[in-house]
């Protein structure tokens, strides 16, 4: 059983604030760093995937970087909307598996 | 292309009764999971596969058994429901270095 783990639970911002979360994995035997976006009643849909140490990724006011060394990964929100307000996963891949933290829920206040 | 489809959205279950969900991908990848979420406690691996007749457990895999006969198909089968099974059940695939594809989830109660 990997322990990975997400920081903060949950987070209320208000909308045009910027902000971040950390997600913390074992740095041994790393394969690939995913996260995820999860709305309420749907399905969690991929955000990055993140395989080298140094990556950076960006998808328009989101982006993510990784350090396999120590083991962690920040999300970044610039200039949060109240449709960035979701849980948001990050999952350790192993080669074969892929284990989820527990999210942090984001809200924003407009 | 209809990517993760999970059947049914909703059960109830008795103690003690059987049932199996079912989970089809059509985009031919050859990594799927199964994961339960409770409340507040994010996504458990239940079992994975990686290829038509290879599975393996995940981390909460007792109650539970898979089956991957094809590349497309994933059931999972509860044989003798608890109420500590009660939980919103999801199957996922992966290909690669692309994200994991989710199906749409079941939400499950045993009574």
């Amino acid at each position: 059983i990997l322990n990975v783990e997400q920081s903060p639970q949950s987070l209320h911002v208000q909308e045009g604030d910027s902000t971040n979360f950390t997600c913390s994995f074992p740095s041994s035997n790393f394969y690939a760093l995913h996260w995820y976006r999860w709305e309420t009643a749907k399905s969690p849909e991929a955000l990055f995937v993140m395989t080298l140490n140094g990556d950076e990724k960006k998808k328009g006011r989101i982006s993510a970087t990784l350090n396999t060394k120590e083991g962690y990964s920040y999300l970044y929100i610039k200039g949060s909307q109240p449709e960035d307000s979701a849980t948001y996963l990050c999952a350790f891949g192993g080669a074969n598996n892929l284990f989820f933290g527990t999210g942090t829920r984001l809200t924003v206040i407009p | 292309n209809a990517g993760v489809t999970q059947t049914p959205k909703f059960r109830i279950l008795k103690i003690g009764q059987s049932m199996t969900l079912q989970c089809t991908q059509d985009m031919n990848h050859n990594y799927m999971y199964w994961y339960r979420q409770d409340p507040g406690m994010g996504l458990k691996l239940i079992y994975y596969s990686v290829g038509a007749g290879i599975t393996d457990k995940g981390e909460v895999p007792n109650g539970y058994n898979v089956s991957r006969s094809t590349t497309e198909d994933f059931p999972l089968r509860l044989e003798l429901a608890a109420p500590s099974q009660t939980s919103v059940y999801f199957c996922a695939s992966t290909h690669g270095s692309r994200g994991a594809f989710f199906g749409q989830g079941t939400r499950l109660t045993v009574v």
